[in-house]
Formats: C-alpha cells, structure tokens, sequence
C-alpha cells in the first residue's frame, strides 16, 4: 500500500452541484498532485500543490479549484459539475527517492458520477 | 500531436510470452520516466521508474532512448496475473506526470 488514502471512494451528484474531495498524503510527502481519469484514457493533470500553495495547473477550468494544509493533506472541489465531470479522481504524493527521481504514489481514486 | 503516445492495445498474448510496449514522448525536457500497471477500475500502481543506463526487476526490463525519445517496456514469461493495463509517464524534476492513454495486456491460458 502507498499509504496514500481518499475519501469518499464513490460519490453519485447532479449536474450544477459541487463537490469536495479529500486526500491524505503519505507521511512526509510535501507534494500532492491530483489527476481526473476519463474510461479508456490516461489519468489528466488537474493541479499540484507544494507547501500549501498551487505549484502547476494543467487544462481544467477555474471550477476546479483545491487546497493543501499544513499536515500536507488536500482537498479538491469542483462547482458546477458536468456531465463530463464524471471520472475517476486521483490523488498522487510525491517523494524524492535516493534514485533522484520525483515519484508519485496514488490513493484508491474517488469514483464520480454526476448525472 | 500526444504528449505522450502509446499503442492502446490490446495485446492478447498466451502464457509464457514476452511482450514489448513502448511509448514515445515529445518534451526533450523530460527527465523522469515511469512505467505503472492499472488493474481495471483501480489505481495506477508504479511497476518500475526508467533509468538512463536500462533497467530490470525480475521479469520486467525496461529501456530509455532519450535520443529517439521512447522508453519501453519488456515482460518475459507472462503470467495470467500480468493481464492488466500499463501506463507510461513522464515529468520534469517535481512537475506533475504526464501519461499516455495506456496499453492494454491480457494474457491467456
């Protein structure tokens, strides 16, 4: 296990709602990414967060919007929710390893279906 | 064109098998490679980071060409317990991964 863990594990919501999800990062990882997983597609690049501030964002639109706090854990909510929101999210911690290489560690994924 | 491309599959294969899958990069910056296995409906769990000399973890070996910009991916003896999906990804230093959209593998008896 990574040690990485998300809540909730399903959420079913309508469209125009919002929701939250949270991430708690393995201990001692300072950096948290999370990415959205469309069915048969590569998990997207949504944001990452370093020390508590926004450290990249990748093609989503402000709706989606996140924070880090200072146990590292994260949280990342989106308004308005779309049919095409629906997806598998997941969030990654990230650890320098003795190898020198950044590498990232996912949780189980938060499944969403917005109807 | 993909930041990072992988043929999708499937690769239907008997026990016993080698496969190779490789994927291609297009940022020349890039400087982690990763390969991951997806098991359906789970998350991408990492098989093996990529280094510059080669690399090898038990029946897995993996290779980076930086001049041609691929890394690639070689299982001998596929097992059932193989047949999963796997991911390549790239980044640059802390940056976030970038994944191509996945190979599929079943392996069969």
């Amino acid at each position: 296990e990574t040690g990485v863990t998300q809540s909730p594990t399903h959420l079913i919501k309508t469209r125009g709602q919002q929701v939250t999800l949270r991430c708690s990062s393995q201990s001692g990882h300072n950096t948290v990414s999370w990415y959205q997983q469309a069915l048969g597609q590569g998990p997207q690049f949504i944001f990452q967060y370093y020390r508590e501030e926004e450290n990249g964002r990748g093609n989503f639109p402000p709706r989606f919007s996140g924070l880090q706090f200072p146990n590292y854990s994260s949280e990342l909510n989106v308004n308005a929710l779309e049919l095409d929101d629906s997806a598998l999210y997941l969030c990654a911690s990230s650890l320098l390893g003795t190898d020198r290489l950044w590498t990232q560690y996912f949780g189980p994924g938060t499944r969403l279906l917005v109807l | 064109r993909k930041e990072v491309e992988q043929d999708p599959g499937p690769f239907n294969v008997p026990e016993g098998a080698t496969v190779a899958f490789n994927c291609t990069y297009s940022n020349s910056a890039s400087q982690s490679f990763f390969w991951y296995r997806q098991d359906c409906r789970k998350e991408p769990k990492l098989l093996m980071s990529v280094y510059s000399s080669g690399n090898e973890d038990g029946r897995f070996t993996a290779q980076l060409n930086r001049a041609s910009q691929y890394i690639s991916l070689l299982i001998r003896d596929s097992k059932l317990s193989d047949s999963a999906t796997y991911l390549c990804a790239v980044n640059v230093g802390r940056r976030a991964l970038t994944f191509g959209s996945g190979t599929r593998l079943q392996v069969q008896p």
